[in-house]
């Protein structure tokens, strides 16, 4: 099993542009989760998919941020435009979950963002 | 107040030493809890669950506290590979029987020979 892969590995742009991060999680697993992390404020939940669709998205700053997972194998996250602040290293994760249970939530090795 | 709160530390413990965490969560209809372990620059990684009854794997035991709502990690013989920063987790109920999985910041433990 390959795990949850993620690219790019690290991005650095300047603010203002156009930042798309992607995900491709676990095959079978039916829940995606896009992190953010930061040291002032840890991790943070943006947003979370089951089947492919949106279940709750109360995480994404501001409107800059969208998200999308147009099937079960892969998923973006797009800030537009970027800010400095924005600057963390996301975090795509993926389970099995159904109304009774989570399983255990698999990493991708994340995306390290920088904005200059 | 955080839904899942944890002391950051560091803790700073000898090798051989045993060190324990506390977590506690504010929502009292959580139902599944867990720790992660995540080291310097790298992805978190679940170590264990935590189970009603408490649960041991090796050196290391979790215990919860619904009444109190905390839970605890207990590592015993601490050794230098253990340093890292270890993660409470919390599986809540969120509208329309989903669960979500919300992260406390982590405690971490640097261990020294």
């Amino acid at each position: 099993d390959a795990g949850v892969i993620q690219s790019p590995r690290h991005e650095v742009t300047e603010m203002g542009q156009e930042v798309t991060l992607r995900c491709k999680p676990i095959s079978g697993h039916n829940s995606l989760f896009w992190y953010r992390q930061t040291m002032m404020r840890g991790l943070e939940l943006l947003i979370y998919f089951n089947n492919n669709v949106p279940i709750d998205d109360s995480g994404m700053p501001e409107d800059r941020f969208s998200a999308k997972m147009p099937n079960a194998s892969f998923s973006t996250l797009k800030i537009q435009p970027s800010e400095p602040r924005d600057s963390a290293v996301y975090f795509c994760a993926s389970s099995w979950t159904d109304s009774s249970y989570n399983s255990p939530l698999h990493f991708g090795n994340g995306t390290r963002l920088t904005v200059t | 107040r955080k839904e899942v709160e944890q002391d950051p530390g560091p803790f700073n413990v000898p090798e051989g030493a045993t060190v324990a965490f506390n977590c506690t969560y504010s929502n009292s209809a959580s139902q599944s809890f867990f720790w992660y372990r995540q080291d310097c620059r790298k992805e978190p990684k679940l170590l264990m669950s935590v189970y009603s009854s408490g649960n041991e794997d090796g050196r290391f035991t979790a215990q919860l506290n619904r009444a109190s709502q905390y839970i605890s990690l207990l590592i015993r013989d601490s050794k230098l590979s253990d340093s890292a920063t270890y993660l409470c987790v919390v599986n809540i109920h969120v509208s329309g029987g989903y669960n979500k999985l919300i992260f406390g910041a982590g405690t971490r433990l640097a261990v020294h020979p």
